[in-house]
């Protein structure tokens, strides 16, 4: 299985600040690279596929980088709505792997 | 707009099968894969498995000797069987259409509780 290691697992930050957070497969994932907003209660939402494209409805604050092993997830200005969990998933290969989570709380 | 909606028993008693369904409305089930994705409470995400609606599944090797996943096209519904089940498959479980190899919908959780 290819192993999805997210950093940090958590972190605080203040409404407006740049917020990034990174992802890191064991192996090659190519751009096969999907990011999802989790909030409490709720299912998982696509904010990011293909490692760098916009699933539609998604706000351009969020962006995505990397190909290869290395991937990043920015929110250029984070709002009161984006305090959530954020998984990386790969679909490079089967199984389908997560990383663990990133929770973004409120400083 | 493609609405995924789980469905089946909250509790299952230990060493017995796990049975959901997932209704698919606002869409078409053909040509799409079709996924299973769990999520103990306070942890991550578990992939379960998927299938293509012409294809053969795709199962997690952690779960491949318990699971059986299905289609039925004329119900718009896919299905999950999980056997001999344990406290360890206590989760929420999601239904999910996987898209350009990404999760695009998902339903919205179905929490199923082992106990006895």
């Amino acid at each position: 299985d290819i192993q999805m290691t997210q950093s940090p697992s958590s972190l605080s930050a203040s409404v407006g600040d740049r917020v990034t957070i990174t992802c890191r497969a064991s192996q090659t994932v190519s751009t096969y690279l999907n990011w999802y907003q989790q909030r409490p209660g709720k299912a998982p939402n696509l904010l990011i596929y293909a490692a760098s494209s916009l699933q539609s409805g998604v706000p351009s604050r969020f962006s995505g980088s990397g190909s290869g092993t290395d991937f990043t997830l920015t929110i250029s200005s984070l709002q009161p709505e984006d305090f959530a969990t954020y998984y990386c998933q790969q679909s490079y290969r089967t199984p389908r792997t997560f990383g663990q989570g990133t929770k973004v709380e409120i400083k | 707009q493609v609405q995924l909606q789980e469905s089946g028993p909250g509790l299952v008693k230990p060493s017995e099968t796990l049975s959901l369904s997932c209704t698919v409305s606002g869409g078409s089930i053909s040509s799409s894969y079709w996924s299973w994705i769990r999520q103990p409470a306070g942890k991550g995400l578990e992939w379960i498995g998927h299938f293509y609606t012409s294809g053969s599944p795709n199962y997690n090797p952690s779960l491949r000797s318990r699971v059986t996943m299905s289609l039925d096209t004329s119900k718009k519904q896919f299905s999950l069987k999980l056997n001999s089940v344990t406290a360890a498959d206590t989760a929420v479980y999601y239904c999910a259409k996987e898209n350009t190899w990404s999760l695009d919908y998902w339903g919205q959780g179905i929490l199923v509780t082992v106990s006895s």
